[in-house]
């Protein structure tokens, strides 16, 4: 199976900050890379997908980008509404894997 | 709009079964592969199982495997996510999601609001 690694686990930033989020992939998964966000209590909300494409609706203060088997998300000028958890997704092989996660909070 | 409301869930006791069910609408049902994603307590998300459009083909995660089943009623825009032999580490709120593309590989785009399913020993 192939392992998705994400990292940080946990991220404090301010409002008008830039983060970014990290997913390692075990092996090649042809940016076949999803980005979720997650509020607590709320199921989650796709970002992201082919590693790189915006999901209608989404603000594009959010973007993704792959290098080989590592993909970021970046978030520019987070705003209050972004404080949440976040979840990288491959789904290159016919058995799906998330990363663990990374719960962004408010320094 | 599309919607998925899922239903079924509930506390099962360790080794017994529950059923269940979701319900799509504002989309074409059976043109889309479903799946079932669930989070344990405090846990992130875990891929459960997924099933084509006209049921031929299924799979799962290897946690379920010979124990969960998944099935779809496309008559009744529905999927199902049969669960036998549950386990303490079974425990968690259960998602219907459907895949964004007409592809068996693809993301999630759609979520339902999920349906917890307690297992106690």
């Amino acid at each position: 199976d192939i392992q998705m690694t994400q990292s940080p686990s946990t991220l404090s930033a301010s409002v008008g900050d830039t983060v970014t989020i990290t997913c390692r992939a075990s092996q090649r998964i042809s940016n076949y890379l999803a980005w979720y966000q997650q509020r607590p209590g709320k199921a989650p909300k796709l970002l992201i997908y082919k590693a790189s494409n915006l999901e209608n609706g989404v603000p594009s203060r959010f973007s993704g980008s792959a290098s080989g088997t590592e993909f970021t998300l970046t978030i520019s000028s987070l705003q209050p509404d972004d404080f949440a958890t976040y979840y990288c997704q491959q789904y290159n092989t016919d058995l799906f894997t998330f990363g663990q996660g990374t719960k962004l909070d408010i320094k | 709009e599309v919607r998925l409301v899922e239903s079924g869930g509930g506390l099962v006791q360790s080794g017994g079964s529950l059923r269940l069910s979701c319900v799509g609408s504002g989309f074409s049902f059976s043109r889309y592969w479903m799946s079932w994603v669930r989070q344990a307590p405090g846990k992130g998300l875990e891929w459960v199982a997924k099933i084509k459009e006209d049921g031929s083909e299924k799979h799962y995660v290897d946690s379920v495997e010979g124990r969960f089943t998944v099935s779809r009623d496309n008559t009744k825009n529905s999927v199902f996510l049969h669960m036998s032999s549950l386990r303490d580490e079974d425990t968690a709120v259960y998602y219907c999601a459907t895949l964004r593309g007409f592809s068996g590989n693809d993301c999630f785009d759609y979520w339902g609001q999920g349906a917890q399913v307690t297992v106690s020993s």
